[in-house]
């Protein structure tokens, strides 16, 4: 079974500061996808970032960024500049087939920013 | 345009209904889900169907049956309901199982 551990419920940083994300997963494929998703205050799910575990490249976008430790199965998400709309729940997830064939999520990380 | 739409956004009835939760997706994707986010925040799959090939996680209880109509559509269904089911309801779409998934806002039902 695969699992995906987000070990901090809830962080509060000032705005404009970086903050990271901590993920970590486990799974026993050997080819499989991760994915930052972030839930607002308005439900929807927004795709944040993608990294597919044979590309060696982090993923960025824009202020977004990843750190994908591949042998530590880290994958870490990096916020730079932070702004009052980051304010959401941020989710980890990992696809690697199998199973129900959907992703599987972490308990997910709040992340508040403070004006 | 919505990708992805849902109704009804909101869904409250009692306990022993039955219900329906309707999925839609403009983008042509092939694979459609339904993911159940509870009172904690947790996010967990449940249907995942693909070319009128459906793979049900094994802990959804048999109550819960997803129907197809064509590859744009996915609705749930909901048999004699209990308090437990009350949750977030999120449907999604993607190209491949491997690529990003698009969501729909999700229906929220309540049990009374």
């Amino acid at each position: 079974a695969q699992t995906v551990t987000q070990s901090q419920p809830e962080m509060s940083v000032q705005e404009a500061e970086t903050v990271t994300l901590s993920c970590t997963y486990d799974t026993s494929e050997s080819n499989y996808y991760l994915f930052w998703y972030k839930q607002p205050p308005s439900r929807q799910m927004i795709l944040v970032i993608r990294q597919e575990a044979y590309k060696q490249q982090n993923a960025t976008e824009n202020r977004f960024s990843v750190n994908f430790q591949k042998a530590a199965k880290s994958f870490s998400l990096k916020i730079s500049d932070s702004q009052l709309g980051d304010t959401a729940m941020y989710f980890c997830a990992l696809y690697s087939g199998g199973g129900a064939d959907g992703l599987t999520f972490g308990k997910g990380t709040h992340l508040i920013i403070q004006p | 345009d919505t990708a992805v739409s849902q109704t009804p956004k909101y869904l409250v009835t009692q306990m022993g209904n039955d219900k329906s939760i309707k999925c839609e997706q403009n983008l042509g994707h092939d694979t459609m889900y339904w993911y159940k986010q509870d009172s904690k925040k947790f996010l967990k799959i449940m249907f995942s169907y693909n070319n009128k090939e459906l793979i049900i996680n094994e802990t959804v209880p048999n109550r819960f049956s997803p129907k197809s109509p064509d590859k744009a559509h996915l609705n749930l269904h909901i048999n004699s309901l209990e308090l437990g089911d009350s949750a977030v309801y999120f449907c999604a779409s993607a190209g491949a199982s491997n690529q990003p998934q698009h969501f729909g806002d999700g229906t929220r039902l309540s049990i009374l």
